[in-house]
């Protein structure tokens, strides 16, 4: 079955410096990718909407000078958290989109990130 | 807004029980409900999901069951078992899945022995 990757799984950094996510597609291509963010014992809240060769598209409230994503191949979206603050320490998760054998879009998920803020 | 509402919050469910979960939505132009199943510190793994072209759809232990004039949508774990243990979170989406999910807001399912 389709398996996306997310690197790293844990990461624990210092106030003010800049964390990269990584989500890549292992067998298959992926035009879009969506990137959530979950807080504990909650749903997931979907930060944007990652397409390979344009500009991510950002829910309401998401600042996207602060939440970077580029999706540069078909297979690798990242998400960049810029001057990360304690307020940023979350699970951040992936997902990647591709159709199923009936036409439905089906959405495999990462297997997540969390991200601590000291 | 909260478009998908799911109930319950949490539910405790005897060993070889039935664990029914409950989704209503609000948005008639809906047409991909999927459930995810998600383990602690894991992401969400799809479960099984229905279009609202039938009623039921079963999948093993795992069937949903589909109202589409009521809205509302539902999850049924037969035979219950304690590493069905986790937290579910129904879905939907519009043009067969071509838009984000909205999630609901999870069960966390605990099966004692």
């Amino acid at each position: 079955g389709a398996v996306v990757s997310q690197h790293p799984s844990r990461v624990i950094c210092k106030s003010g410096t800049s964390v990269k996510i990584e989500c890549r597609s292992l067998d298959f291509q992926a035009t879009t990718m969506f990137w959530y963010r979950q807080f504990p014992k909650q749903s997931l809240m979907l930060m944007a909407t990652s397409n390979e060769g344009s500009k991510a598209t950002y829910e309401q409230g998401v600042e996207k000078d602060k939440f970077l994503i580029n999706h540069a191949s078909l297979t690798l979206s990242t998400l960049t958290v810029t001057s990360a603050h304690p307020e940023d320490s979350s699970f951040y998760i992936c997902s990647a989109k591709q159709q199923d054998p009936g036409g439905a879009n089906v959405l495999t998920f990462g297997a997540g990130s969390r991200l601590t803020v000291l | 807004q909260q478009q998908v509402k799911q109930s319950p919050q949490s539910l405790i469910v005897q060993k070889g029980g039935i664990s029914i979960i409950n989704c209503a939505y609000e948005n008639t132009a809906f047409d991909y409900f999927p459930w995810y199943q998600q383990f602690p510190g894991k992401g969400p793994a799809l479960l099984i999901a229905i279009r609202p072209d039938v009623s039921e759809k079963k999948e093993g232990r795992f069937t949903i069951s589909f109202n589409k004039s009521a809205k509302q949508f539902s999850l049924h774990i037969m035979d219950s078992q304690p590493g069905d243990s986790a937290t579910y979170f129904c879905a939907a989406a519009l043009n067969s899945g071509n838009t984000p999910l909205v999630f609901g807001k999870g069960t966390r399912l605990s099966v004692i022995a």
